[in-house]
């Protein structure tokens, strides 16, 4: 069955640093996401991307946060200089369509010191 | 503003019981709803989805409904096994808004011997 890979599982940066996470959709997706999830807290949106642009992004998705697909197959979100509130579980997602089933990678594990 | 909540926060219950989970949304005015399952420290597995249009979305020994006018979705588990011990998240797509799930705190189920 398809699945959405994300890489690496678990990542360990320095405050300031740029990190990037990586995502490989579902081959027929169309519409990608990336959720967070504070340990302890809810699942919260971040960003929206369709056909190569960001068609919404929460209050979180400030200037440090940046979205691109650069080869029609990997989706990535960068942080360009991370904070230690940045530490949290990151999750892609993928729909083909922009209200069907939304299916989620297994999350990489930011954890910035 | 569109706000989900889930009772209860936990449960724990002895293998054989029937269960069932719920989840509360404020804003009637939906395209569907999507329960998930998520291990700890693990991705959102996608259990089932049910369109506004249906009351009733079945899987195996799981079961979802949903209640517009009254703003509520329960998920009905039969025959509870130990695996099935997970936190069990609902979600619901902002309106208008690509997908942009809103999600609960999730129901932390274990389910002992």
């Amino acid at each position: 069955e398809p699945e959405v890979t994300q890489t690496p599982s678990h990542q360990v940066t320095q405050m300031g640093q740029e990190v990037i996470l990586r995502c490989v959709p579902i081959s027929n997706h169309l519409y990608f996401y990336w959720y967070r999830q504070i340990l302890g807290q809810k699942v919260e949106f971040l960003v929206s991307f369709y056909n190569n642009e960001i068609s919404e992004k929460s209050e979180i998705f400030d200037d440090q946060f940046s979205v691109e697909r650069p080869d029609g197959s990997n989706f990535t979100l960068k942080i360009r200089s991370t904070k230690l509130e940045d530490s949290a579980m990151y999750f892609c997602a993928g729909t083909v369509d922009s209200d069907t089933e939304a299916f989620f990678g297994q999350g990489t594990r930011l954890t910035v010191v | 503003k569109q706000e989900v909540t889930q009772i209860p926060a936990a449960l724990s219950v002895p293998e054989g019981e029937n269960l069932v989970l719920n989840c509360s949304f404020t804003d009637s005015a939906i395209y569907n709803l999507q329960w998930f399952r998520q291990d700890p420290g693990k991705g959102l597995t996608s259990l089932l989805l049910i369109q506004s249009s249906q009351r009733e979305q079945t899987s195996g020994r799981l079961n979802a409904s949903l209640d517009k006018s009254s703003g509520r979705s329960t998920l009905y588990i039969a025959a509870s096994q130990p695996g099935d011990s997970a936190t069990y998240l609902c979600a619901i797509p902002l309106s208008g808004g690509y997908n942009k799930l809103i999600f609960g705190a999730g129901t932390r189920l274990a389910v002992h011997p």
